[in-house]
């Protein structure tokens, strides 16, 4: 079956480190990966989407890498600040599938 | 972009009975997305509601429980029937813009089931 799998322990990290999250999926070779922030009581919002064809992506501190071998991406977030706090979830579309999948997100914790 | 609003925001009810969410959306939008994120967990799609047909609905989700309304291009509705504390969940709605592929998603409808 298609799975994606995100680290679903929280990721504890000081102000100013890296942070690094890890997406891996299954059984599928999508041709894009996307990654969403969610903060407690809200929708998640749109981050990045890195595209099959793409080994890495960047905006502003964020960077997103994918490896199609491997079937992982990395979500990096340089410097990080106590506001980039929240749960982290990446998002595929399988093949038969209109709309996208989820997996169970990671929630950072940055503290200062 | 594009900007969704949910109604209601949140709400308790009681077992038995059955609460409609709206979603509006401030653009015309092909296909609007129903997920359900229970307590803790990630987003589980419901359905796809496309205007002027029926929604496909994923595995483990019914017409019956869930009936989703589609009456135009920028408007939607989601009932959940018959509800039980099972049902206690966020409910969100998302489209998609079609030159990313980013969804957009609403603040969602926290709903209680007694």
């Amino acid at each position: 079956s298609q799975k994606i799998e995100q680290n679903s322990e929280a990721l504890n990290i000081q102000e100013g480190k890296t942070a690094t999250l890890t997406c891996n999926y299954t059984n599928y070779s999508p041709a894009y990966l996307q990654w969403y922030r969610q903060d407690p009581g809200r929708g998640p919002v749109f981050l990045l989407l890195i595209r099959e064809n793409e080994k890495e992506k960047r905006k502003e501190r964020l960077k997103v890498t994918f490896d199609t071998t491997l079937k992982q991406s990395l979500f990096h977030i340089t410097a990080s600040q106590p506001a980039d706090s929240a749960t982290y979830l990446c998002a595929l579309e399988f093949p038969g599938r209109r709309a996208l999948t989820f997996g169970s997100g990671t929630r950072l914790q940055v503290q200062p | 972009s594009a900007v969704i609003s949910q109604k209601p925001s949140r709400d308790i009810c009681q077992r038995g009975t059955s609460l409609t969410i709206q979603c509006q959306v401030d653009s015309q939008v092909t296909m609007m997305f129903w997920y359900r994120q229970q307590p803790g967990q990630s987003l589980t799609l419901i359905a796809t509601a496309n205007q002027g047909s029926e929604a496909t609905y994923e595995s483990g989700f019914v017409i019956d429980k869930f009936p989703i309304s589609r009456p135009n291009l920028t408007f939607s509705t989601l009932t959940v029937s018959n509800m039980s504390p099972e049902d206690s969940s966020i409910y969100l709605c998302s489209v998609e813009a079609l030159s990313t592929g980013e969804l957009f998603f609403g603040e969602g409808s926290r709903l209680t089931v007694l």
